[in-house]
């Protein structure tokens, strides 16, 4: 499994756009991205998954360059009830179904 | 939008009591697991249930634990005696088929208090 490496914390204001990057130095061919969002006393809730270059959603963009080696999270105009952990993951494409591995995550806080 | 529910949301039980907790994963889905979150800690993988059989557990899944599919809903996780240690939010997920990327749903969390 590759190891991640994100920002334990960012501060933000509502209205902005927030980019949280995450490292994988180690990633796999097969390796696909997944980013995760958790609310205090809540399950994981996922948020968007990609391979390669720029996936989007109603929720977010994730983009990743041609090395595949980092990728962001990209949430827009973000307001106070984005306040959350959002953790990044890495695992196999082809391994079927397995134990998720979360990190510490990265905390951001919204202010007004 | 389907959802993994779980009951009790919040469940307060003696040292050394037996609990069982309760979730009912996306009814599509085939593979189930099992989670826990200590307070301010990380969210960790304690076991995984696919085709009626444990697919996969962790260190912490041991001869306390046990998971059961009892009908075609319903998946829980029992723990026998339970330990002060084992207070903790536990998280059940579900995914599909296997095909492709995976994506976990979870539940909303069972607060465990042991006292």
């Amino acid at each position: 499994l590759a190891k991640t490496t994100q920002p334990i914390s960012m501060d933000s204001y509502e209205g902005q756009e927030v980019n949280i990057t995450c490292s994988h130095n180690n990633i796999a061919t097969n390796d696909y991205i997944t980013w995760y969002q958790q609310f205090p006393s809540q399950g994981p809730r996922f948020i968007i998954q990609g391979y390669k270059t720029k996936v989007t959603n109603e929720v977010a963009s994730l983009f990743i360059p041609a090395d595949r080696k980092s990728s962001t999270l990209s949430l827009p105009r973000v307001s106070l009830s984005d306040t959350a952990v959002y953790y990044c993951l890495v695992d196999r494409m082809d391994t079927g179904r397995r134990a998720l591995t979360f990190g510490s995550g990265t905390r951001l806080q919204v202010q007004p | 939008e389907p959802e993994v529910t779980q009951t009790p949301s919040h469940q307060v039980t003696q040292m050394g009591q037996e609990v069982i907790l309760r979730c009912v994963p996306i009814s599509n889905h085939l593979y189930f697991y099992w989670y826990r979150q200590i307070l301010g800690q990380k969210v960790e993988f304690l076991v995984s249930f696919y085709n009626n059989e444990i697919s996969e557990k962790s260190e912490i899944f041991d001869d306390q634990f046990s998971v059961e599919r009892p009908d075609g809903s319903n998946f829980t996780l029992k723990i026998r005696s339970t330990k002060l240690e084992d207070s903790a939010m536990y998280f059940c997920a579900s995914s599909d088929d296997g095909q492709g990327p995976d994506t976990q749903y979870f539940g909303p969390g069972t607060r465990l208090t042991v006292l």
